[in-house]
Formats: structure tokens, sequence, C-alpha cells
């Protein structure tokens, strides 16, 4: 069965770092999705992209995020300068359509120290 | 904006027991609901989904009821298992944009106990 794949399980980083945190979505799906869970708390969406630009931001979303799909088949979510609040899972998610079931990755689990 | 909240944080049932857990929504323009199950260190895995266009859908062992004159849904889980502890939450969507966001609750943890 496909799934949505995300490397690396684990990231740890200092304060200040960049990190990319990548993803490589269903093959036949269209929409991308990242979103963040804070320990303890709701999923909260970040940023869906499709046709190669950003449909939708939350305001947690801002200027030190950014998302590319550099190839066919990764997509990425870049910060630019942790913050120690960054600290969270960051999931990846697709879909076919952008208004149906989304499928989400196992994860990557981010600590900036 | 939309924001979305379970009803109890908290559920243990016993083993074979049916389970029912609660959600609601705020803004009755939501079209698209999810219920989710997450396990510990696990992304969301999809359950069941259902339209506003419908009060009731089934699969298996699940059924999803949607009361749209409250915005409120629930998910009930026939017979549980142990297999079926985990968090479940329920996500909205609304009909805004190409690539919509899903609107989270908090999730419930629900403890199947022997």
């Amino acid at each position: 069965e496909p799934e949505v794949t995300q490397t690396p399980s684990h990231q740890v980083t200092q304060m200040g770092q960049e990190v990319i945190l990548r993803c490589v979505p269903i093959s036949n799906h269209l929409y991308f999705y990242w979103y963040r869970q804070i320990l303890g708390q709701k999923v909260e969406f970040l940023v869906s992209f499709y046709n190669n630009e950003i449909s939708e931001k939350s305001e947690i979303f801002d200027d030190q995020f950014s998302v590319e799909r550099p190839d066919g088949s990764n997509f990425t979510l870049k910060i630019r300068s942790t913050k120690l609040e960054d600290s969270a899972m960051y999931f990846c998610a697709s879909s076919v359509h952008g208004y149906n079931e989304q499928f989400f990755g196992p994860g990557t689990r981010l600590t900036v120290l | 904006g939309e924001s979305v909240g379970l009803h109890l944080p908290t559920l243990s049932v016993q083993e074979g027991d049916n389970s029912i857990i609660n959600c609601a929504y705020s803004n009755s323009a939501s079209d698209y609901f999810i219920w989710y199950k997450q396990e510990s260190g696990k992304g969301p895995q999809f359950i069941i989904d259902i339209r506003s266009n419908m009060d009731k859908r089934q699969g298996q062992r699940v059924t999803v009821l949607l009361n749209k004159t409250v915005k409120h849904l629930s998910l009930q889980i026939a017979a549980t298992q142990p297999g079926d502890s985990a968090v479940y939450f329920c996500a909205a969507l609304l009909p805004s944009g190409s690539a919509r966001q899903l609107t989270f609750g908090s999730g419930t943890q629900l403890t199947v106990l022997p």
C-alpha cells in the first residue's frame, strides 16, 4: 500500500540553525501539506502546496519557513533559523484532491536545543 | 475560521464494549469531516470520513454520525479491541481555497481495559 514517508525520523539542532525536513508524498497525489504537533497539543496546519506553489498557509508559517518541491518526488520544509518553540513533531501529508482524505507520514521529531 | 473540540480528553472502555467519541465544531460551513487515529509516535491514520450532505456513514466496526443542527459528530467503535487504544482526533475542512487546511480537535485518548 502506498504511503507517505518522511526523513529523518528525529532531528536535533541548535537554536539558530537551519533544518530541512523531507517528505516523499504518495506518487499520484497532487496536494501536499505540512502540519506540526507540539507535544501534548493539537495537530496544527502549517501550509498546503499545489501546482508548485503555496495554496494556503497559517499564521505559524512565517518568513522563517519555506517549502519546496525540488523534484518530482520530494517535498521539503525548511526552517531558516530554528527557535526553541519550533520543537515539535512535523507531519507531511498528501492527497489526490484538495478536498478529501489526506494521508499522513510518520512524522519527524524536531528538537531544538 | 474553524475550531474543533472533543468532549472528553480520555475514555476508558472494557474490551468488547462499544466506544463513542464525540466532537464539536464551530463553523457551519465546514463540509467535510475526518476521524483520525494516532498511536504513540506515529502520524494520524485515517479511519473514516463523512461529507456534510450525509448524516451517517459506516465502515468496518466504525460508524460516524454527523448532526449539522448542533454541529456535532461522533465516532462509534463496535466491539472495542486492545488495538483500538490510541488518541482519536476529529478534523474539519472548510470549503475555501483549492487545498484546504484541516482543523484538528485536541484528541481523546481511548484506553481499552482487559
